[in-house]
């Protein structure tokens, strides 16, 4: 069975500092998708990356960087250069390739990030 | 082109009474999902249909439960005989078909049932 765990239940920091949300995955699979959304207080989730197991090359987009390694089963989300507008709730998410083509997302419990100004 | 949009956005209901929610995909997006998320966890994944077929239920999806995707646009989840541990914040995603960066899942603003 998949699990994802965000050991992180809150977490603080002031504005402009860097801060790395981390995410540890289970799946028995060889094939699967990393994905890490944003929840702010407005309750919509957002896209924000998607990785598969077969690309463990780090990815930066502007201030946002993650970096996937197989050998820990971890996919950490760092943010340089915090701001308010970050504050929100990051879902780490895995998906296996299921039967039918069910990309059924299997979230972690969620790590609340407070930017403090 | 518009998000995904969901029907109520809240929705208060007492011990008992059915409810029914409603979920408008990202139009030619042929596969929906419905995610169940209470306060303090993520989402759990209820049902996933492509086009109008339902193809997978979680056992979280009690016999309470149905939903449907008649002609394989909107999708409606019923609740019966509602409990106050559905209460809960119901989500509803769409994506196209296929495996890539271009297909993940869009969430919709959710709709938020309070059973009292």
């Amino acid at each position: 069975a998949q699990k994802v765990t965000q050991a992180q239940t809150e977490i603080s920091v002031v504005e402009k500092e860097d801060v790395t949300l981390d995410c540890v995955y289970e799946t028995r699979d060889t094939t699967y998708y990393l994905f890490w959304y944003k929840q702010p207080p407005s309750g919509e989730l957002v896209f924000l990356i998607r990785r598969n197991s077969f690309d463990e090359q780090n990815e930066i987009s502007g201030r946002y960087s993650w970096n996937f390694q197989k050998s820990t089963s971890s996919f950490n989300f760092t943010i340089t250069a915090s701001q308010v507008v970050d504050s929100a709730v990051y879902f780490c998410a895995l998906s296996e390739a299921g039967n039918f083509g069910n990309e059924k997302l299997t979230f972690g419990t969620g790590t609340r990030l407070t930017i403090i100004p | 082109d518009t998000g995904v949009s969901q029907d109520p956005r809240h929705k208060i209901t007492k011990r008992g009474q059915n409810v029914t929610f409603r979920c408008d995909p990202i139009s030619e997006h042929n596969r929906l999902y419905w995610y169940r998320q209470t306060l303090g966890q993520g989402p759990e994944f209820l049902t996933y249909f492509q086009n109008e077929a339902q193809l997978e239920k979680s056992r979280l999806l009690s016999d309470r439960f149905s939903a449907e995707r008649p002609k394989g646009s909107f999708s409606t989840l019923e609740i019966q005989r509602t409990e106050q541990g559905d209460s809960a914040m119901y989500l509803c995603a769409s994506s196209e078909e296929g495996f890539g960066p271009q297909y993940e899942q869009y969430f919709g603003p959710g709709t938020r049932l309070t059973v009292t």
